[in-house]
């Protein structure tokens, strides 16, 4: 079965420090990777998806990045973290038909002060 | 262009009494339609999805959904509720027309469900 591993659960981090998010599925190969961020608890807002190793799309611009150095890896990082980046970032996968669910890790509850 | 609405914030209902969560969809082609649930702090977890056939689609912890074409609507439903149900629910669309978007999921805004006693 497959499984998906989302760390850390919780970070604090400075202003202007960097971040590195992990996520990795386990048996399965070939995922789509999702990034989303929830805000107060409610709306996902999709940051990042990728179909492949090295293929990143952005839905929206931000100071957030996403790679895919292999093919069941997906991080999301930061150069410089701003307060606005405060949130729940949840990491997800799919296979790549479009009648099949996604399948949540547990999430990342960053605060940036 | 595909989207989902939860047009409740909240909603709340009495222990043992049946609970309805509402949710409607906008696709270019047939759609395909998604609950989740979440838990304080924690990932979603998927309850039940809509392909193609039969209307009424039955799913985890006694849930079940109803999808109908003509009113776009994918209504979540439990005939008798528990306290225990109370969290936020989520509805998700996916357009069968792919637009090469990674079969990207539309969520919509979410219903936070509270089951009192």
């Amino acid at each position: 079965s497959q499984t998906i591993h989302q760390w850390p659960a919780t970070l604090v981090q400075p202003v202007g420090s960097p971040l590195s998010l992990e996520c990795t599925v386990e048996g399965t190969s070939n995922p789509n990777l999702y990034w989303y961020r929830q805000a107060a608890g409610r709306g996902l807002q999709l940051l990042f998806y990728s179909v492949g190793i090295g293929q990143i799309s952005s839905e929206v611009p931000q100071n957030l990045s996403a790679s895919r150095p292999q093919d069941r890896q997906f991080i999301l990082s930061s150069k410089k973290l701003l307060l606005s980046d405060s949130g729940f970032y949840l990491c997800a996968w799919s296979f790549g038909r479009p009648n099949t669910e996604a399948f949540f890790g547990q999430g990342t509850r960053l605060t940036v002060v | 262009a595909q989207s989902v609405a939860q047009p409740e914030d909240q909603v709340n209902v009495a222990e043992g009494n049946p609970l309805t969560v509402k949710c409607t969809y906008s696709v270019s082609g047939n759609p395909y339609l998604f609950w989740y649930v979440q838990y304080p702090n924690r990932g979603l977890q998927f309850l039940l999805k809509y392909i193609t056939g039969d209307n009424l689609v039955k799913g985890s912890y006694g849930f079940e959904a109803e999808f109908n074409k003509s009113q776009t609507s994918f209504h979540l439903k439990k005939p008798s509720a528990l306290v225990s149900d109370s969290a936020l629910y989520f509805c998700a669309v996916r357009d069968s027309i792919l637009t090469g978007g990674g079969n990207k999921l539309t969520f919509g805004t979410g219903t936070q469900l509270k089951v009192e006693l």
